[in-house]
């Protein structure tokens, strides 16, 4: 069965820290998705990768299919990063279907 | 639509209803996914159509659900005999092409409360 877990489950940071969340899984993928959700909102799509290193502004992703670790680094970190940050899988096995870790409840204060 | 469409956003329910939750995704987009996501935990996957047939329904629970997408675009998630577990936000996401090769867009969920 494959499982995604996440680390740590909640953190508080301070504006301007250097932010780094973790996600192991199970078995192999195709590829690893990182999504965030605001508190009541919807869920929006920041990452799909399947190898290396990935940048969007203030976020990167990486990646190593070896150790089946991803992590999630945010930095200068703003409060308007504040909310749930979730990683999700498709082992090679399943690929219309996506396992979800419990997420990661980033808040940053001022 | 400029994204993922959900309605309702809401509905408070009493056990043993029916319930219907609709989806309109992103126009383009063949591939559509429902989620189940309880308090607390990441999103559960429900069902995925490709176009209109369900591609993969393992993710239901039990034969009280079933979900419909009869001209590939819209899809309906029905749900029987409603009971006090079935209360969670429900999620759909598009994708231009199958996960995990496509990224997906999600809706605002809609959050349902059987009482």
């Amino acid at each position: 069965k494959n499982e995604v877990e996440q680390s740590p489950q909640n953190l508080t940071a301070q504006e301007g820290e250097f932010i780094t969340i973790n996600c192991s899984y199970s078995v192999g993928i195709s590829a690893l998705h990182w999504l965030q959700q605001h508190p009541g909102g919807g869920i929006v799509s920041l990452f799909m990768l399947s190898s290396g290193k990935k940048k969007h502004g203030r976020l990167i992703a990486t990646i190593n299919i070896q150790e089946k670790h991803s992590s999630l680094h945010i930095t200068a970190s703003h409060p308007r990063d504040s909310a749930v940050y979730i990683c999700a899988d498709s082992n090679t096995g399943t690929a219309s279907k996506l396992t979800f870790g419990t997420g990661t409840r980033l808040q940053v204060t001022l | 639509g400029a994204g993922v469409s959900q309605t309702p956003s809401n509905k408070v329910t009493e056990k043993g209803k029916y319930v219907e939750l609709r989806c309109d995704p992103i126009s383009g987009h063949t591939a559509l996914y429902w989620y189940r996501q309880s308090l607390g935990q990441g999103p559960e996957f429900l069902i995925y159509f490709q176009g209109t047939g369900a591609a993969d329904d393992s993710g239901l629970p039990n034969d009280r659900f079933f979900a419909v997408r009869p001209e590939g675009s819209v899809s309906t998630l029905k749900i029987q005999r409603t009971e006090r577990g079935d209360s969670a936000v429900y999620l759909c996401a598009s994708s231009t092409r199958q996960a995990p090769r496509g990224e997906l867009f999600f809706g605002e969920g809609s959050r349902l409360t059987v009482l």
